[in-house]
């Protein structure tokens, strides 16, 4: 059974930082690009950013860019995402999925999130 | 950035119904094109990908179609557990966007 568990969240002041991690198990992590996808509270579904299978290349959404870092550690099958500079937009629920297991691009299995809280 | 524009926003209908959800993108995704059902408090679900293609485990009354800038999500005799949210999303280039959604309510 594919399971990702999220993990990091929390309640964070204006202008800090966090790190959430994702550890996926019963699959082939290293086979696959990660991503993560993002919901704020009663909104709809925003893709953040995505990491290659190896590592080596990484996208993200320009409302990110520059403050967020993704990046993975294939040898503990963990895909992590760095983010500075949080501002209350940055309050969402923060889900990592799996990649192109059926069509490369498309999200087949999701983790059951990890809540961001942005507030002072 | 394509955008990726769903219709309608709500939809009410009863079970045995057949729907239809419509996405729209700013241009074409080449058919790398899925869609997903959420539940309120829960992770969204797989449904299709590349426009048609059902993805493992998803009933047969549901399916998918079209091509370029346009395309639908039918449920063909809806059940009780598909009144739900759906979202398109597109996957042609980076980075990928989401429809804003579509709620289906039972009427």
């Amino acid at each position: 059974e594919v399971q990702l568990l999220e993990s990091g969240g929390g309640l964070v002041q204006p202008g800090g930082s966090l790190r959430l991690s994702c550890v996926v198990s019963g699959f082939t992590f290293t086979s696959y690009a990660m991503s993560w996808v993002r919901q704020a509270p009663g909104k709809g579904l925003e893709w953040v950013s995505a990491v290659s299978d190896s590592g080596g290349s990484t996208y993200y959404a320009g409302s990110v860019k520059g403050r967020f870092t993704i990046s993975r550690d294939n040898s503990k099958n963990t895909l992590y995402l760095q983010m500075n500079s949080l501002s209350a937009d940055d309050t969402a629920v923060y889900y990592c999925a799996i990649q192109g297991a059926s069509s490369s691009g498309s999200f087949s299995y999701w983790g059951q999130g990890t809540v961001v809280t942005v507030s002072s | 950035d394509i955008q990726m524009t769903q219709s309608p926003s709500t939809l009410s209908a009863s079970v045995g119904d057949r729907v239809t959800i419509t996405c729209r993108a700013s241009q074409s995704t080449n058919s790398w094109l899925a869609w997903y059902q959420q539940k309120a408090g829960k992770a969204p679900k797989y449904l299709i990908y590349k426009a048609s293609s059902l993805a493992s485990g998803v009933p047969s009354r549901f399916s998918g179609s079209g091509s370029e800038t346009e395309f639908t999500l039918t449920i063909s005799s809806l059940q009780p557990d598909d009144f739900a949210t759906y979202y398109c999303q597109q996957y042609n280039i980076y980075p990928y966007t989401f429809g804003q959604g579509t709620k289906l309510e039972i009427k």
